[in-house]
C-alpha cells in the first residue's frame, strides 16, 4: 500500500461526457502528479501540481483540467469524453517538487468510454 | 519531449533462468529509475540511477547507468515467478524536472 488512495477504481462512461477522478496523497505529501497509461503510449505524464500551484505540465489534452485543493488533495476532470481516452489514470505523490523525487503511485482509476 | 525505447517488449522465461532488459535513448537524462508494475496496481519505485557508470544492486537485480547517461539495463539472476510484472524506465529531463516514461517490458517468469 503507497498510502495513495483513488477514488473511483472503475468508471464507465460514454463518448461526451464529464467525469471526475480524486487523488488523495500520502500524507505530508505536497506534489501531486497525474499519469495516463494506455497499450500504446505507455504511461505518459498529464500535470503536476505542488502545494496547491500548477508546477508542471505534460502530454495533457485541454478537454482535462486538474487541481489541488488546500488539504491537498486533487482532482482529474476530464470532459468531451472520446473512446480513445480509454485508459488506466494514475496519481502519484512526492513530498517535495522535484520530479526526480521518489513518487509513490496510487492503485489507479481504469476509465472506459462507450 | 525525449523518448526512451525498452526492449523487449516482451519476454518469457522459467524460473532460474537470468535475463535482462534495455532502456535506450538518444537523449542525455539527469536520472534514471526503475519501477516495477503488477496488475491492478501502480508502479512502484525499484532504484534511481544517477551517475554515469553506476551501478547498483537490489537482491538479484542488477542495475546499470549507462556512461553517457543516455540508456539503462536491468539483469535479474536466477529469476522467479515473484518476478513476473512490467518493468519501466523513467527518465528525469533536468530542464524542467518531469519524468519520461518507457513503454516497459512484460516479464513472466513460468515456475
Amino acid at each position: 500500500d503507497s498510502g495513495v488512495t483513488q477514488t473511483p477504481k472503475h468508471l464507465i462512461t460514454a463518448t461526451g461526457q464529464r467525469v471526475t477522478l480524486r487523488c488523495s496523497p500520502r500524507s505530508g505529501d505536497l506534489s501531486v502528479y497525474w499519469y495516463q497509461q494506455s497499450l500504446d503510449q505507455g504511461l505518459q505524464f498529464l500535470i503536476q501540481y505542488y502545494n496547491g500551484e500548477e508546477r508542471a505540465k505534460g502530454n495533457i489534452l485541454e478537454r482535462f483540467s486538474a487541481q489541488q485543493f488546500p488539504d491537498l488533495h486533487s482532482e482529474l476532470n476530464l470532459s468531451s469524453l472520446e473512446l480513445g481516452d480509454s485508459a488506466l489514470y494514475f496519481c502519484a505523490s512526492s513530498g517535495g517538487i522535484a520530479g526526480g523525487e521518489t513518487q509513490y503511485f496510487g492503485p489507479g482509476t481504469r476509465l472506459l468510454v462507450l | 519531449t525525449q523518448l526512451l525505447e525498452q526492449s523487449p517488449q516482451f519476454l518469457s522465461i522459467q524460473e532460474g533462468e537470468n535475463l535482462t532488459v534495455y532502456c535506450n535513448s538518444s537523449s542525455v537524462f539527469s536520472s534514471l529509475q526503475w519501477y516495477r508494475q503488477e496488475p491492478g496496481e501502480g508502479p512502484v519505485l525499484l532504484v534511481t540511477v544517477v551517475t554515469g557508470g553506476e551501478v547498483k544492486k537490489l537482491k538479484r537485480l542488477t542495475f546499470q547507468f549507462g556512461d553517457a547517461r543516455k540508456d539503462s539495463s536491468l539483469h535479474i539472476t536466477a529469476a522467479q515467478p515473484g518476478d513476473t510484472g512490467l518493468y519501466l524506465c523513467a527518465g528525469l529531463e533536468s530542464s524542467n524536472y518531469k519524468l519520461t516514461f518507457g513503454k516497459g517490458t512484460l516479464l513472466t517468469v513460468n515456475p
